[in-house]
């Protein structure tokens, strides 16, 4: 099946400074990736959908300049924490989908960040 | 809107016990798609399931089986025989029409098997 890829799986930032998590895919082209946000036994809320080439549309109460998302390629999405916060520190997940694969298809999730700011 | 919903929070079951684990979900249309995830320690969400909203039979896979009932919203999934490897956050999802959709999840389910 197709493969997302997610780096770094877990990064641990100063207070203050910012952190960029890629997400990419690694044997399909994804015109549109998803990032969601989980929090400790929580479930996972969509933040924003990543469209290749253009900005980014983000859910309703996120902040989109602190969470910058850029999509400049069709196999590669970047969501950048600016300014991290201990309150930022949080499970982060992308997903993307095949639209090659034909119909209507599941969303391949990457591995996922652990992100910790102290 | 909509809206997924996984009443269990947390369910706790002895080895080889058959479990289920339910999903409810709403919404205004008639072409949709469901989906459940499983999300192990390790964190990533692994597919394990997608049914649309035309499809109704029941689908069984292993020890895994899911029961689609459009008159109640539901969409429920069984395990048969579970085993430790089971223990798992099940994520019950919901997405509409179109390849470019998001997925709406439920808080999810915390299965424990224990030996």
């Amino acid at each position: 099946g197709a493969v997302v890829s997610q780096h770094p799986s877990r990064v641990i930032c100063k207070s203050g400074t910012s952190v960029k998590i890629e997400c990419r895919s690694l044997d399909f082209q994804a015109t549109t990736m998803f990032w969601y946000r989980q929090f400790p036994k929580k479930s996972l809320m969509l933040m924003a959908t990543s469209n290749e080439g253009s900005k980014a549309t983000y859910e309703q109460g996120v902040e989109k300049d602190k969470f910058l998302i850029n999509h400049a390629s069709l196999t590669l999405s970047t969501l950048t924490v600016t300014s991290a916060h201990p309150e930022d520190s949080s499970f982060y997940i992308c997903s993307a989908r095949d639209p090659d694969r034909g119909g209507y298809t599941e969303a391949f999730f990457g591995q996922g960040t652990r992100l910790t700011v102290v | 809107a909509q809206k997924v919903t996984q009443a269990q929070t947390e369910i706790s079951v002895v080895e080889k016990e058959d479990v289920t684990l339910d999903c409810v979900y709403e919404t205004r249309d008639t072409t949709y798609y469901l989906f459940w995830y499983k999300q192990p320690p390790s964190g990533e969400l692994v597919f394990l399931i997608r049914r649309n909203s035309f499809d109704e039979q029941n689908e069984i896979s292993g020890r895994y089986s899911w029961n689609f009932q459009k008159s109640t919203s539901s969409f429920n999934f069984t395990i048969t025989a579970s085993q430790v490897v089971d223990s798992a956050v099940y994520f019950c999802a919901l997405s509409l029409q179109g390849g470019s959709e998001k997925l709406v999840f439920g808080k999810g389910t915390k299965l424990t098997v224990n030996p």
